[in-house]
């Protein structure tokens, strides 16, 4: 069974308006951590955002937010304000224990910022 | 500088040949990782290294195998090389502290095998 499931492949947004990304995740443990990265164009890998299972806040970072739903496993990014800047594969990724300390990376969502 | 660096950042060779790919931190990080990337996928994570003496296997290490030569240097090898090991590969570093214990990558190899 898939760990990390991000259900769409590909997202077209106007400029300036709020995005939602969607991740499901799959985890037994208590204790795990889920995170959000960027890769643009150019292929480097960023990170945008982190979140602990047992943070009690949803975790901002600048224009980016993660909607934690712990019951719901779900861990969905939110980009306010979406700029050109945003258009980029954006990947959720897990740390468990079954993923020997490595991370676990979903297929990726391809965002694209129409102006 | 950048932190994290791979090298070479492309490379293209035929199968059965043997390749290296090296990764050199400057960040004083005691983890490190290798991935590859394939087109339609996230990460998946090949070997990862605690420390000089410490090597583990990850997802899909078959046909892989790495040396830590250094904290700062971890080298990706493939001893013979198939098609189906075309892919970008990243190397990324950890200090391990902390509960976010942010993975940093490096910039990625893109590798071909004809």
């Amino acid at each position: 069974a898939q760990k990390i499931t991000q259900t769409q492949p590909g997202m077209f947004v106007q400029e300036k308006e709020a995005v939602t990304l969607d991740c499901t995740y799959d985890t037994s443990d208590q204790s795990y951590g889920l995170f959000w990265y960027k890769q643009p164009s150019s292929g480097e890998m960023i990170f945008l955002i982190y979140q602990g299972s047992y943070d009690e806040q949803n975790a901002t970072e600048g224009r980016y937010s993660l909607n934690f739903q712990k019951a719901r496993k779900s861990a969905n990014l939110v980009i306010s304000a979406s700029q050109l800047g945003d258009s980029a594969m954006y990947f959720c990724a897990m740390r468990d224990s079954r993923s020997a300390d490595g991370l676990t990376f979903g297929k990726g969502t391809h965002l694209i910022i129409q102006p | 500088d950048a932190d994290v660096t791979q090298t070479p950042r492309n490379r293209i060779t035929k199968t059965g040949k043997r390749i290296m790919l090296e990764c050199s931190q400057t960040k004083g990080h005691d983890r490190m990782y290798w991935y590859r990337q394939d087109p339609g996928l996230g990460l998946r994570l090949i070997y990862y290294s605690f420390d000089v003496k410490d090597i583990n296997k990850g997802e899909i290490s078959d046909g892989y195998s790495v040396s830590r030569q250094a904290q700062a240097k971890f080298s990706l090898s493939l001893e013979s090389a198939i098609p189906n090991q075309t892919a970008l590969y990243f190397c990324a570093t950890s200090d391990g502290q902390g509960a976010i214990d942010e993975q940093f990558f490096g910039p990625g190899t893109r590798l071909t095998v004809l």
